[in-house]
């Protein structure tokens, strides 16, 4: 099955600071979602990208789907910004399932 | 705003009881999943649904049922409870885009303790 990997597992950083966060997978998909877990356990949607870039205030995401990657970055970090990021893929075929990377563990400190 | 409701937060239950997760969606949306998380495995799939009173076994079925009588309702069932399956459940529902893909909505999560 495909497989996605997400990096780095951890990032500790200081308020205000910028990040970046990648997602590599190992087949072509037609669907790419960037999750955020806050730290009550609620997955929030942030973005829906299977190809291209979008921006959401200070949240940014672009898929290289020829690549197999994609890339959140988050500016300007704020202690809210705090919890786990998920990557979900899903191929075309109706039989696969939406397959989610294991996460990166961001803590701001303020 | 989409809205994806589990019916519990926070439940205990012992050994062999019989529990239920209950999670409605107000968005008229087709698919609905259930997923459990735990630490080290990420998100697992237990399963899912397409349509009222279908659904499919995802990837770790074993043990558990599920229930879609309504559109809005899909209900998660633990016929006879055990330790291993104490975890963080977690609900989501989708719209497919017109590529096909699931855009997931979920809910807040039932963490369940068995003891």
């Amino acid at each position: 099955g495909i497989q996605v990997e997400q990096s780095p597992p951890d990032l500790i950083l200081q308020e205000g600071a910028n990040s970046t966060l990648r997602c590599n997978f190992s087949d072509s998909v037609n669907n790419l979602q960037w999750f955020h877990q806050n730290p009550w356990g609620q997955l929030i949607n942030l973005f829906y990208i299977p190809s291209g870039t979008k921006q959401n205030g200070r949240l940014s995401a672009t898929t290289v789907a020829t690549e197999r990657y994609s890339l959140l970055y988050i500016s300007s970090s704020q202690t809210t910004d705090s919890g786990v990021y998920f990557c979900a893929v899903e191929r075309m075929n109706r039989d696969d399932k939406i397959i989610f990377g294991k996460g990166t563990r961001l803590h701001i400190l303020p | 705003d989409v809205k994806v409701t589990q019916s519990s937060r926070y439940l205990v239950k012992r050994t062999g009881e019989k529990v239920f997760l209950e999670c409605v969606q107000d968005m008229d949306h087709e698919n609905m999943f259930w997923y459990r998380q735990d630490p080290g495995l990420g998100l697992r799939l237990i399963y899912f649904s397409y349509d009222v009173k279908m659904k499919e076994k995802g990837d770790i079925p074993e043990g558990y049922s599920v229930s879609r009588e309504k559109k809005e309702r899909f209900s998660l069932i633990l016929e006879s409870a055990s330790t291993n399956q104490t975890s963080m459940y977690l609900c989501a529902s989708s719209q497919q885009s017109p590529s096909g893909a699931n855009v997931l909505t979920f809910g807040a999560g039932s963490r369940l303790t068995v003891l």
